[in-house]
């Protein structure tokens, strides 16, 4: 089965830059999409098609693909945006998420 | 607005049976493909299944494999997962999504609580 490895926790101060990164054997030859999901809430889409915003998401939620690695990064991170943050990519008719990991704002 | 609300889930015995729902609203969905995700309480997000628009095709998980079906009905615009043989470790919210063509899930309906216990 495929695997994708986050790392479980990520600490940042408000207004600086939190990286997430996602590794998977060969993950730069998928399409990789990112979800936020705040306590006690659904999931939503942040980040598809590697780089790609859907609407209403804000523009310091930026992502890129390469190699084994996926990122997810946060520019200006505020208060807000303190969740977990999970990858996700479609593997041999399977979909795969990583692990999750929690951002804290501090 | 695109809408999906999951209902079904409750407490139930290892061993037993729960048929999830999932009403869909706001988009045409038949044209697109489902999924069932799963949060096991505290844990990550776990995809269980999904099917083709017009049901011809689905997948699973491994774990749910002979024990879980998935299914949908474009009259009713409704998903359905019919879950038999309920272990401890099936409890979870499960939650519904919309496949766009993307390769994303987007959105996401509020869950429901499935659990396991006797």
């Amino acid at each position: 089965s495929y695997d994708l490895t986050q790392p479980p926790s990520v600490s940042v101060s408000p207004g600086q830059t939190a990286s997430i990164t996602c590794s998977g054997d060969k993950l730069g030859d998928k399409y990789v999409c990112w979800y936020q999901q705040k306590s006690g809430q659904s999931p939503v889409l942040v980040i598809y098609q590697d780089n790609k915003r859907p609407s209403g998401i804000p523009e310091r939620f930026s992502g890129s693909n390469s190699g084994n690695t996926a990122t997810l990064t946060i520019s200006g991170t505020q208060a807000m945006d303190e969740a977990d943050y999970y990858c996700q990519a479609w593997d041999s008719s399977t979909w795969v998420f990583g692990g999750g990991t929690k951002v804290t704002v501090l | 607005e695109v809408q999906l609300v999951e209902s079904g889930g409750g407490l139930v015995q290892p061993g037993g049976s729960l048929r999830l729902s999932c009403a869909a609203s706001g988009f045409t969905f038949s044209a697109y493909w489902m999924s069932w995700v799963r949060q096991a309480p505290g844990k990550g997000l776990e995809w269980v299944a999904n099917i083709k628009q017009d049901g011809s095709d689905k997948y699973y998980v491994d774990s749910v494999k002979g024990r879980f079906t998935i299914s949908k009905d474009n009259t009713k615009n409704s998903l359905y997962l019919q879950m038999n043989s309920l272990r401890a470790e099936d409890t979870a919210v499960y939650y519904c999504a919309r496949e766009v063509s993307e390769y994303a899930f987007d959105p996401w309906g509020q869950g429901t609580l499935v659990t396991v216990s006797s």
